[in-house]
């Protein structure tokens, strides 16, 4: 079964630069969420994206955006980077339903700033 | 509000029980659980809806008390497999509405 797409899944930059991720939810799936996860840590939520609008939104910086496009895939691009940045990124993704609903993790993408 | 995870890690041999516990100060439509290995995206376990219901999947299964705003995890006859940090990822509207508020985990090691 198809599941949820991350790219990159490495990626390394320097302070002050930008980088942008890719999620590919898994098929039919509406919904979008971005989460950074720490070293140790557990994943904190940073946003939402429901049939391209903005959902919810959890403790994304300033420095960062989103967006889910007309395929239903997102990015989250995230610029002058900080050497606390460096975490794991995970993209999830559901389809919406009324009662309850399954959310699916992708792979992640690792970000190291140097 | 984050949920609350206990105990914080615990180790079994092979073959025992664990039980891993959830509890919110908020109301909560949701409780959804997984499993993470280290550097490796977290498993979807299962979800419980508000009602109080149980669910099973294999050898685990939880239950959801509406009142007490507690989710518990059962674990029986550990298997090598179940090691790993489990989280409880909470949700207080339906629907996906909300990015799920995580607890802080707890480690399960499962000793040969």
């Amino acid at each position: 079964a198809a599941g949820v797409i991350q790219s990159p899944r490495h990626l390394i930059k320097e302070k002050r630069e930008t980088a942008t991720l890719k999620c590919y939810p898994i098929p039919r799936h509406d919904t979008v969420y971005w989460y950074q996860q720490g070293p140790g840590q557990d994943p904190q939520f940073l946003i939402s994206f429901y049939e391209k609008m903005q959902s919810d939104k959890g403790s994304i910086p300033d420095r960062f955006s989103a967006q889910q496009f007309s395929d239903y895939h997102s990015e989250l691009n995230m610029s002058s980077l900080e050497l606390g940045d460096s975490a794991l990124y995970f993209c999830a993704s559901t389809q919406r339903r009324s009662s309850g609903n399954t959310i699916y993790f992708g792979e992640g993408s690792w970000l190291t700033v140097v | 509000q984050q949920p609350v995870q206990s105990p914080q890690a615990v180790i079994l041999r092979e073959g025992e029980d664990a039980v891993i516990n959830c509890s919110s100060s908020k109301a909560l439509y949701s409780v959804h659980w997984y499993r993470q290995k280290h550097g490796e995206a977290p498993v979807f376990l299962m979800i419980l809806l508000k009602g109080g219901e149980q669910k099973g999947h294999e050898k685990i299964s939880a239950s959801f008390n509406e009142k007490k705003q507690q989710s518990s995890l059962y674990l029986t006859a550990s298997q090598l497999s179940y090691s790993g940090t489990y989280f409880c990822g909470t949700a207080v509207r339906g629907g996906g509405a909300d990015g799920l508020t995580f607890g802080k985990g707890t480690h399960l090691i499962i000793q040969p």
